[in-house]
């Protein structure tokens, strides 16, 4: 199966606003609210930082925020801070295979 | 401590069979589904199967099935990937998750430390 599309890269400075967007199908992230968005740090095991399109887990802070339209799933990242600096990535629910899939993965800088 | 302990890195030739395991503990492992991501040197995550230990209903995605075999041991709170036949691109770190809730397999927010596997002549 495809993986969802993000960008390559993204970045911004210190205290600023960045989104993040994965783009799908009607078949995955058009058509289900199963949307889910990980950090991960260099040389480390993924963390869940929104699931269900914009429900934050215990623990991840509020300056992580996601929302869907259309086929498109975002995660907007406010205040950013050093810590942020990682690579992202979306997954989804797809019936294209009636499992699901991760997205192309976004690298976060901070300038 | 809810956690996932995968077994340590191995290093195999082409050919041969592996089997790696993920062992679930400080929760009730039948009632949540396990599952496992692939993620080669240097790429993005890939998903590659699901499974729930409770009822043994298991997902792959394509490009896994006929590839893996997952599986689980209830005594032992314990998941399984394993490989009858490994090739020089199944070398990759490979985690296994568990997600957020017990009624879907959506939103991993628990992860093991990753199993490293290297195939290599």
């Amino acid at each position: 199966q495809s993986a969802l599309t993000q960008p390559a890269s993204v970045s911004g400075s210190l205290g600023q606003s960045i989104t993040i967007s994965c783009t799908g199908t009607n078949s995955d992230v058009g058509g289900y609210n199963f949307v889910s968005w990980y950090q991960q740090h260099p040389g480390r095991a993924p963390k869940l930082m929104i699931h269900d399109v914009s429900n934050r887990p215990l623990g991840v802070s509020n300056r992580f925020s996601g929302s869907k339209s259309g086929n498109t799933a975002s995660l907007t990242i406010s205040g950013l801070q050093a810590e942020d600096e990682a690579d992202y990535y979306c997954s989804s629910y797809t019936t294209s295979s009636t499992v699901e899939v991760f997205g192309s993965g976004t690298k976060v800088t901070v300038l | 401590e809810v956690q996932l302990v995968q077994s340590g890195a191995e290093v195999k030739k082409p050919g041969e069979s592996l089997k790696i395991s993920c062992k679930g503990s400080g929760y009730t492992f039948t009632t949540y589904w396990i599952g496992w991501v692939r993620q080669m040197p240097g790429k993005g995550l890939e998903w590659m199967a699901v499974m729930h230990p409770g009822h043994s209903d298991t997902r792959y995605s394509p490009s896994s099935q006929d590839q893996v075999t997952v599986s689980a041991d209830k005594s032992t709170n314990t998941a399984y990937l394993q490989w009858r036949s490994l090739k020089a691109s199944d070398t990759a770190m490979y985690y296994c998750a568990r997600p957020a809730n017990r009624s879907s397999w959506f939103g991993f927010d628990l992860w093991g430390q990753g199993t490293l596997v290297t195939v290599s002549s």
